[in-house]
Order: structure tokens, then sequence, then C-alpha cells
């Protein structure tokens, strides 16, 4: 079955400094999500890419879609204490079918030091 | 509107006993998600329910676990005769499901399961 692969599993970085997850589909994906879940919280929806090579901002993030669509990007420049939390990639196979199930990466933990 | 919701917010129950955790999803959302999250780790695919199509059950971890969706709505994932490696939170997300498939998935709080 299909398999998202995430990394870094954790990464710390002192404020100020930029911090990068990957995220890495075995098969081709009709798109790919990110959210993020704040410590002792539920996840929560960042943004949705379609398109092969896409590239969608929020601020201080940055997410980039893969031009064969099966890996993905969040960037984030500038960390703050704010961004503390786990990132997880979700991408949904391109099946063609009506099964339209997501299957989430393990998440990459960030912690921030102020 | 209301987001989704779960209840209990919190279980504690003893070995050997069954459990029922129940999962509001919102109003009109035709795909719904079971997750499972222990301590420090990533989410767990349980089950997944999409309109009135057989639901996806290849991450339910053993034949303790089983999940129905009554009218296409509400959920109640039964874990029985739990087990202290069941303690984790659950969580459950709801989402529409567009032409071309991927919609936002909306998370409840989660059920955080202890099993004493």
């Amino acid at each position: 079955g299909q398999q998202v692969m995430q990394i870094p599993q954790y990464q710390h970085v002192q404020e100020g400094e930029d911090f990068t997850t990957y995220c890495n589909s075995s098969t081709t994906l009709s798109n790919i999500q990110w959210y993020k879940q704040r410590p002792g919280g539920h996840p929560v929806f960042l943004i949705q890419l379609v398109k092969s090579g896409e590239v969608k901002k929020q601020k201080r993030l940055t997410f980039q879609f893969g031009e064969a669509k099966k890996n993905s990007s969040l960037h984030i420049t500038a960390t703050q204490t704010t961004d503390v939390g786990t990132y997880f990639c979700a991408g949904q196979e391109n099946s063609g079918g009506s099964n339209y199930k997501l299957t989430f990466g393990k998440g990459t933990l960030l912690t921030v030091n102020p | 509107g209301a987001g989704v919701s779960q209840s209990p917010s919190n279980k504690v129950t003893e070995k050997g006993k069954d459990v029922e955790l129940r999962c509001d999803p919102i109003s009109g959302h035709t795909a719904l998600y079971w997750y499972r999250q222990s301590l420090g780790q990533g989410l767990e695919f349980l089950i997944y329910f999409q309109g009135n199509s057989a639901p996806d059950k290849s991450g339910l971890p053993s034949d303790r676990f089983s999940a129905e969706r009554t009218g296409g709505s509400v959920s109640t994932l039964t874990i029985q005769r739990t087990q202290q490696e069941d303690s984790a939170v659950y969580l459950c997300a709801s989402s529409l499901v567009s032409w071309y498939g991927g919609e936002t998935q909306y998370f409840g709080p989660g059920t955080r399961l202890l099993v004493l």
C-alpha cells in the first residue's frame, strides 16, 4: 500500500533559524496536505497542494509540491516559539477510484529554543 | 457551525473491559476517519468510512477493534477486552469529498484512553 515518509523525525532550532521538513510518497499523489499539531492539541489543517511544482506561501511558511507529485516540503523562515509543534504531511493517492483515504507521514516535531 | 466532537474526552478503564468511543462529525461530511496517537508518536490510521462504501478497516490492529457509522453520521469505535497497549489518544476526523477527492480533514479533540 501507499507509504508516506517524512523526515526528520525531530528538529530543534534556535529562534530565528530556518526549518524544513520533507515528505516523500511511494506513489504518485493527487494532492498533499499539511497539518500542524500543537503540544496537547489535535492536528489542524494548514494547506493543500494539488498541482505539479506548486509553491504556496503563508507568511513565513513555504510549501512545495514536487514536479513528479511524489514529494513535498514545508520550510519555515526565521522560526518563532509559536512554531513549536508537530508538522504532518498527508498524501492522497491518485488511484482513480472512489477511495480518497489520506495517508499521513509520521510527522516532524519542531522545538524552538528562545 | 460546530466542529467534530468526540466523547468522552478522557476514559480510564481496567484491563479486560470494553470501551466505546464516540465521534460526531461535521454535518454533511461524507468521510470519517479514526486514528490512534500514542504519546509523542504520529497518527496511526485505524479505519475510514466514505459514504455508503464498505469501510476501509485495513488499519485496525486486531479483531478486538471495531467501528461502525450509523446513518452516515455518528461513528462509534469499540475496543473489546482492552489491553494496556491500547492506551493512547483516539482521534476522529471528518471531511467532504469533492470530485478530485482531496478535502481538508477536520479533527476532533480526541479521546484520551488509559487502560490500567
